[in-house]
């Protein structure tokens, strides 16, 4: 059973504050994402990575950063938070990009709250 | 980039009748189209996928149907019922390098199923 974990379920930060929001798989996954969910925009990709220390931009990389160290981790990073980043954060991984048509398993979800 | 409109973004039905979801697509290029079932509270979860040398895949009650030269497809969701009721999401996968490992998803389409 692939399970992708997400280390908060709910969080509260202050405007300003550096944020890590940590993500763990444990099916060897190559590829792993982080999406933005929001009411009536869907899920908007922020980065991607397809191996250990490769990133990609995604949609709206603006005031985000990430850190994939370990292949089963995979970090999202709010330099300075505003209030405009809270949000749901989904945490997803794939097999490789050779099996082009495998399911993407997502998080749990964090919701972020920033005052 | 990819572009996924999908419509409606609300749909209600009651017990027993059929929904349809529809979804276009932008980029020619694309070749994998999941969709993903997200109810409340939960991770979204993949329901059915289709691949682009195919043109109707069906899995019970829900079927996916994939229009390549129009670039678009559609879920089906026959004999509806009260646990069918969650956002539906579509997405499109393209193969074009490092963005072959990127899915981007539809806005979502809230449906609900009226007992």
């Amino acid at each position: 059973d692939v399970k992708v974990t997400q280390s908060s379920r709910y969080l509260v930060k202050r405007t300003g504050e550096k944020v890590f929001l940590e993500c763990v798989q444990d099916m060897d996954h190559e590829n792993m994402f982080w999406y933005r969910q929001d009411p009536g925009l869907g899920l908007r990709l922020i980065y991607f990575s397809y191996d250990v220390k490769m990133k990609e931009k995604g949609d709206i990389p603006e005031g985000y950063s990430v850190s994939r160290e370990k292949k089963e981790r995979f970090s999202l990073i709010l330099e300075s938070a505003s209030t405009n980043q809270t949000s749901m954060y989904l945490c997803a991984s794939s097999s490789p990009g050779a099996m082009i048509y495998t399911e993407a398993f997502f998080g749990q979800g964090t919701r972020l709250t920033v005052v | 980039g990819e572009n996924v409109e999908q419509h409606p973004s609300t749909l209600s039905v009651q017990e027993g009748d059929s929904a349809v979801i529809k979804c276009t697509y932008s980029d020619s290029a694309s070749n994998y189209f999941p969709w993903y079932k997200q109810e409340l509270g939960k991770r979204p979860q993949l329901i059915i996928d289709i691949r682009s040398n195919v043109g109707e895949k069906k899995d019970q009650r829900i079927a996916v149907t994939l229009n390549k030269t129009a670039k678009h497809f559609s879920l089906h969701i026959t004999e509806t019922q009260p646990e069918d009721s969650a956002v539906y999401f579509c997405a499109a996968r393209g193969d074009s390098g490092a963005g072959s490992y990127q899915l981007t998803f539809g806005k979502g389409t809230k449906l609900s199923v009226i007992p």
